[in-house]
């Protein structure tokens, strides 16, 4: 299997605080991990897509330094929401694919649901 | 750009009802569709898969074949059971958007006993 695990699952901080998510391939190479925001309405909205080694692509609307992302190595990325305003309450999900080919699905944490207070 | 367009929720079905959740989608090339389910308090995981024009993708009853000349990708299952309820998404990757997966809004299905 392709297992994708991401912590915390739930975080409560206060407004002006950070907030670092962690997203973990376990058993496979994850050379490219995505992450999501899903609304209450369910619909998910990739923010960005993040490359071992190098800069994350971020989608248009996105801030980049709100929302950093570090893809260190092949098993790892990481979301750190920057001085969090209660706005930025959600629910975050991370993902990865194995391989580049586009006909691959992508394999999903749990999620993590933040709320700022 | 791409988009998945599906329809709205809830539905609410019986148990052994048929079901459809209709699913269209806008985008250039050939992309992979996909529907992934996500039940209650549990992540995103891939139902099933279509590749390219009139596959067939299947997997625990449910069904959804590509269909290039309408641009849709309905998913059906003959009888649904009560542990199928859960949010239902189409997807797409390879169009417009390449690598990128890009999701409908997600259809939420309750089946009742």
């Amino acid at each position: 299997g392709a297992v994708v695990s991401q912590h915390p699952s739930r975080v409560i901080c206060k407004s002006g605080t950070s907030v670092k998510i962690e997203c973990r391939s376990l058993d496979f190479q994850a050379t490219t991990m995505f992450w999501y925001r899903q609304f209450p309405k369910q619909s998910l909205m990739l923010m960005a897509t993040s490359n071992e080694g190098s800069k994350a692509t971020y989608e248009q609307g996105v801030e980049k330094d709100k929302f950093l992302i570090n893809h260190a190595s092949l098993t790892l990325s990481t979301l750190t929401v920057t001085s969090a305003h209660p706005e930025d309450s959600s629910f975050y999900i991370c993902s990865a694919s194995k391989g580049l080919a586009t006909t691959g699905e992508l394999f999903f944490g749990e999620g993590s649901r933040l709320t700022v207070l | 750009g791409d988009s998945v367009t599906q329809m709205e929720g809830p539905v609410t079905l019986s148990e052994e009802a048929f079901l459809t959740i209709n699913c269209t989608y806008t985008a250039t090339g050939y992309p992979s569709l996909f529907w992934y389910v996500q039940y209650p308090g549990e992540g995103l995981q891939l139902l099933l898969k279509a590749t390219k024009a009139d596959d067939k993708g299947s997997n625990k009853g449910f069904e959804a074949t590509y269909r290039k000349e309408t641009t849709s990708f309905h998913l059906e299952k003959g009888s649904v059971q009560v542990s199928d309820s859960a949010v239902y998404f189409c997807a797409l990757r390879g169009g417009t958007g390449g690598f990128k997966t890009i999701f409908g809004a997600g259809t939420r299905l309750f089946v009742k006993a």
